[in-house]
C-alpha cells in the first residue's frame, strides 16, 4: 500500500523559510515522479511542483518560480520542498501526490495526508 | 492563462444520477489531457476517483465513472449516497510538467 506521510509544517514569519518533507513507502520511490499540491485556507487545489523519478527534471508554478525548490533523495525514499521568502498567501495545506510515472506527466494517483504552512506575523 | 472550469456547486437527491464537468476555458478536454477525479471531505486529503479519463482508482464503487462528454470531461455518480456529499476537483495534465486544477464542485445530496 502506498503511503505518502508528510512533515515539517508549522508558523512562519513572511520572508523566511520552511522544508518540508514528504516520506514514502510501499512503492519504488525511485520509480515514480512526485509531486507538491496546495490548498489554502477554504480554496482549492493548486499545483506548486513536480520531480521526475530521477531528480534530473523538475517543474514549477509561476508563483513559487525562484522561492521554492523540490529535491528528493532515492536513498531516503523522501521528497523536499524548500520553500524561501514565504508570502502570507503561501499559507496552504501542502500535499505531497505520486504521480503514475518516472516522468512528470500523467497522472496524480497518491496522495498524503497534508502538513500546514502558515505565513504570518 | 489557461483556465480550467468546474460548476462551483450542484445537488442530486438520493439515489440519483449526477454529472460533473470538466472544461477549458479555451478548447476541448481530451483523453491526452488525462483528466483525473478526486473526491475531498473537510479536513480530509483528496481521494483519486478516477484518472485517465475513466479508470477508477483502487476501491472506488462502480457508481462512479468517467468520461468525456462532448468538449468536457465528466464524472458520473449513479446512485448517489449521502456520503457522496463532498467537494470534487479535476486536474488536467497542460504538458511540460504542470497541471492545473479545476476550481472543484460542492456536491449536496438532499
Amino acid at each position: 500500500e502506498v503511503q505518502l506521510l508528510e512533515s515539517g509544517g508549522g508558523l512562519v514569519q513572511p520572508g523566511g523559510s520552511l522544508r518540508l518533507s514528504c516520506a514514502a513507502s510501499g512503492f519504488t520511490f525511485s520509480s515514480y515522479a512526485m509531486t507538491w499540491v496546495r490548498q489554502a485556507p477554504g480554496k482549492g487545489l493548486k499545483w506548486v511542483s513536480g520531480i521526475s523519478g530521477s531528480g534530473d527534471s523538475t517543474y514549477y508554478a509561476d508563483s513559487v518560480k525562484g522561492r521554492f525548490t523540490i529535491s528528493r533523495d532515492n536513498s531516503k525514499n523522501t521528497l523536499y520542498l524548500q520553500m524561501n521568502s514565504l508570502r502570507a498567501e503561501d499559507t496552504a495545506v501542502y500535499y505531497c501526490a505520486k504521480v503514475r510515472s518516472i516522468m512528470v506527466r500523467g497522472v496524480l494517483d497518491s496522495w498524503g495526508q497534508g502538513t500546514l504552512v502558515t505565513a504570518s506575523s | 492563462q489557461t483556465v480550467v472550469t468546474q460548476e462551483p456547486s450542484f445537488s442530486v437527491s438520493p439515489g440519483g444520477t449526477v454529472t460533473l464537468t470538466c472544461g477549458l476555458s479555451s478548447g476541448s478536454v481530451s483523453t491526452d489531457y488525462y483528466p483525473s477525479w478526486y473526491q475531498q471531505t473537510p479536513g480530509q486529503a483528496p481521494r483519486t476517483l478516477i484518472y485517465s479519463t475513466n479508470t477508477r482508482s483502487s476501491g472506488v464503487p462502480d457508481r462512479f465513472s468517467g468520461s468525456i462528454l462532448g468538449n468536457k470531461a465528466a464524472l458520473t455518480i449513479t446512485g448517489a449516497q449521502a456520503d457522496d456529499e463532498s467537494d470534487y476537483y479535476c486536474v488536467l495534465y497542460m504538458g511540460s510538467g504542470f497541471w492545473v486544477f479545476g476550481g472543484g464542485t460542492k456536491l449536496t445530496v438532499l
